[in-house]
């Protein structure tokens, strides 16, 4: 089983839509959260941290359940622009000395 | 944010050469940096983590002679691929952390095409 598993999509949705991605873990001693967004033929880049509390960045909201080991990334009227990968990233720090985990990505296709 | 670069961006080399990725951190001191490899349509997986002065742990199933990682300083790490095969065309990608290990900074990514 991957340690980070994710839906790889793609998903294809319509300007304005609203999508949201999915993400479990498996190692319950996992510390830290992340989403991070890839375009094509480049490197990731951090797009937020994910708390417990759940946490909102202008259009984006990423949630954390702990208990389930499930984390979600919500994107509110979409752009074009955000046409890109995710990645859900789980850091085992205090296990592993700051190694990321990365999933395999799920692929967003915003379409006119 | 910290700026972390990578050279070159990308090679072409033939079959049974070596290639040397550098990795640098341009503003800040990097005790910590971490190789990633990436093929096309996967993840970014963990190749190696390296700290400054010390030998490179790698992760399981990375071959620590084919891939060897110098961290001499606190701003350059470098992976060299040796005896490159077509099997190791992928793109590869370094993080860098300061001391504090809070955030991990990517360079651009290193495309490597063997024929």
């Amino acid at each position: 089983r991957k340690e980070v598993e994710q839906d790889p999509g793609p998903f294809n949705v319509p300007e304005g839509a609203t999508v949201a991605f999915n993400c479990t873990y498996s190692n319950s001693a996992s510390q830290s959260f992340f989403w991070y967004r890839q375009d094509c033929r480049k490197e990731p880049k951090l797009l937020m941290s994910v708390y417990s509390s759940g946490n909102e960045d202008g259009r984006f909201t990423a949630q954390l359940n702990r208990a389930s080991q499930y984390i979600s990334l919500l994107i509110r009227d979409s752009k074009l622009s955000d046409s890109a990968t995710y990645l859900c990233v789980v850091n085992n720090r205090y296990n592993q000395g700051g190694k990321l985990i990365f999933g395999q990505g799920t692929e967003l296709s915003v379409k006119p | 944010g910290a700026v972390v670069s990578q050279h070159p961006s990308r090679v072409i080399c033939k079959s049974g050469t070596s290639v040397k990725i550098e990795c640098r951190s341009l503003d800040f001191q990097a005790t910590t940096m971490f190789w990633y490899r990436q093929f096309p349509k996967q993840s970014l997986m963990l190749m190696a983590t390296s700290n400054e002065g010390s030998k490179a742990t790698y992760e399981q199933g990375v071959e620590k002679d084919k891939f060897l990682i110098n961290h001499a300083s606190l701003t350059l790490s470098t992976l060299t691929v040796t005896s490159a095969h077509p099997e190791d065309s992928s793109f590869y990608i370094c993080s860098a952390a300061g001391q504090k290990q809070e955030t991990q900074y990517f360079g651009p990514g290193t495309r490597l095409l063997v024929l």
